[in-house]
């Protein structure tokens, strides 16, 4: 079970908006940026936002991130095909002596 | 551009150790604020931090792994190395090496991957 909470699943058709939310406490988004990665199955992960809502880059803008608190939400607007991956929230988490976390991730299908 | 490979045997038997070096390129692992990075991606499961060390040799490890587990550095050949003991069927994995700029999970740079299948 993973410390940061995301919903399994998500979609939406081309074109839409879609986001998908990563849920912590306070040792770690409540404390520390939020990182998202794109994974693409056979790839290696895709950093997509980094320190809450910055982008890499080459990232398209349709990808935009915030923070509010101990939560934080991805964004993904004018969705298209290729978008259909799995995403992950990151961050660092000041517990047992410190350590990085992953949400579970959630899987978007572009329908 | 970094790029990072990761290298090491596909089939480990059950209570064996666990060994992948990744080589690095384009950075010198001894460049300070790069954080070098294990990861790995279970069947079924999501993407698990496994732990990393800095150029000093610090290392910070997941709490579920840090008895088994030991992430070093060959300064010489400018590669870092993982090291799990007494491996099971569950750390089967996609195992990635990757450069965090940060320490808190800014993984820009990563390996392609490889597939360590813990069987006998």
């Amino acid at each position: 079970q993973s410390v940061l909470t995301q919903s399994p699943s998500a979609s939406g058709t081309p074109g839409q908006r879609v986001t998908i939310s990563c849920s912590g406490i306070s040792s770690n988004i409540g404390t520390y940026t939020v990182n998202w990665y794109q994974h693409l199955p056979g790839t290696a992960p895709r950093l997509l936002i980094y320190s809450d809502n910055h982008r890499p880059s080459g990232v398209p803008d349709r990808f935009s991130a915030s923070k509010s608190g101990t939560s934080a939400s991805l964004a993904i607007s004018g969705l298209q095909s290729e978008d259909e991956a799995d995403y992950y929230c990151a961050t660092w988490d000041d517990s047992l002596n410190g350590h990085l976390v992953f949400g579970a991730g959630t899987k978007l299908t572009v329908l | 551009q970094v790029q990072l490979q990761e290298s090491g045997p596909g089939l480990v038997r059950p209570s064996q150790t666990l060994s992948l070096t990744c080589s690095v390129s384009g950075a010198s692992i001894t460049t300070t604020d790069h954080y070098w990075t294990w990861i790995r991606h279970r069947p079924g499961k999501g993407l698990e931090w496994i732990g990393y060390i800095y150029y000093s040799g610090t290392t910070f490890y997941n709490p579920s792994l840090e008895s088994r587990l030991t992430i070093s550095v060959d300064t010489s050949k400018n590669q870092f190395s993982l090291r799990l003991i007494s491996v099971t069927a569950a750390d089967t994995a996609v195992y990635y090496c990757a450069k965090d700029g940060t320490g808190e999970g800014q993984l820009v740079y990563w390996g392609q991957g490889t597939l360590v299948t813990v069987s006998s």
